[in-house]
């Protein structure tokens, strides 16, 4: 089955504690795409990919790392975590920049 | 100002009745709309993908972009209360390719 994954689904976390959240796809996919959703603001991006070791900045990276070593994944890393950060996460994917996103099922962090 | 708004709701209508969700957007330079639906605790998922003015349909659902005003519209004919989910529509052109720009959901609840 076609699908982004990530994990974990659901994390709960210290400020400063470092770290990482997996997204993975199966698709072959050129482009992978990180963002984030909270109430009122929507969907916003934090970084994208463009393929393998080909990563930039979105709307809200500050913050966040991300890395593209293998085609299929690429992981979130939040080094060291802020109250802020606490969202709900999503991972994209589509077989080139510009056309339509698959999403993952989300990943809700929540950071005290 | 936003450069997609959206209303949130939430909008509740009746089974069988005809939705009418809206977005309008300010970038005259967006190129390429899409749909997406998401359910609670899930990722989005593509629901339509449009280019240019007009009508594109599918099933019981009928996107519309109207470019001369900058707006677009879903239309869900028959709703069901399967239909229930937050509705976000997403844009983007050819020079910003490499993200969506997203409104922030509607919120849609389809009662028996």
């Amino acid at each position: 089955e076609a699908q982004v994954t990530q994990n974990p689904r659901y994390l709960i976390t210290v400020t400063g504690k470092k770290l990482t959240v997996t997204c993975s796809q199966n698709m072959n996919h050129e482009y992978m795409s990180w963002y984030r959703q909270d109430p009122g603001l929507g969907l916003r991006q934090i970084y994208y990919s463009m393929n393998v070791e080909v990563t930039d900045k979105g709307d809200v990276p500050e913050g966040y790392k991300v890395s593209r070593k293998e085609k299929r994944n690429f992981p979130l890393i939040l080094e060291s975590p802020s109250p802020n950060q606490t969202s709900l996460y999503f991972c994209a994917s589509s077989y080139r920049v510009g056309r339509e996103q698959y999403f993952g099922p989300g990943t809700r962090l929540t950071v005290t | 100002q936003k450069e997609v708004e959206q209303d949130p709701g939430p909008l509740s209508v009746p089974e069988g009745a005809i939705v009418s969700l809206n977005c309008t957007y300010s970038n005259s330079a967006f190129q390429y709309f899409m749909w997406y639906r998401q359910y609670s605790r899930k990722g989005p998922e593509l629901l339509m993908y449009t280019y240019s003015s007009g009508n594109k349909e599918d099933g019981r659902f009928t996107a519309q972009v109207d470019k001369s005003s900058k707006y677009i519209s879903l239309f869900i004919r028959d709703s069901q209360p399967s239909d229930s989910a937050t509705y976000l529509c997403a844009t983007f052109n050819t020079g910003t390719a490499s993200k969506l720009t997203f409104g922030t959901g509607t919120r849609l609840q389809v009662t028996l």
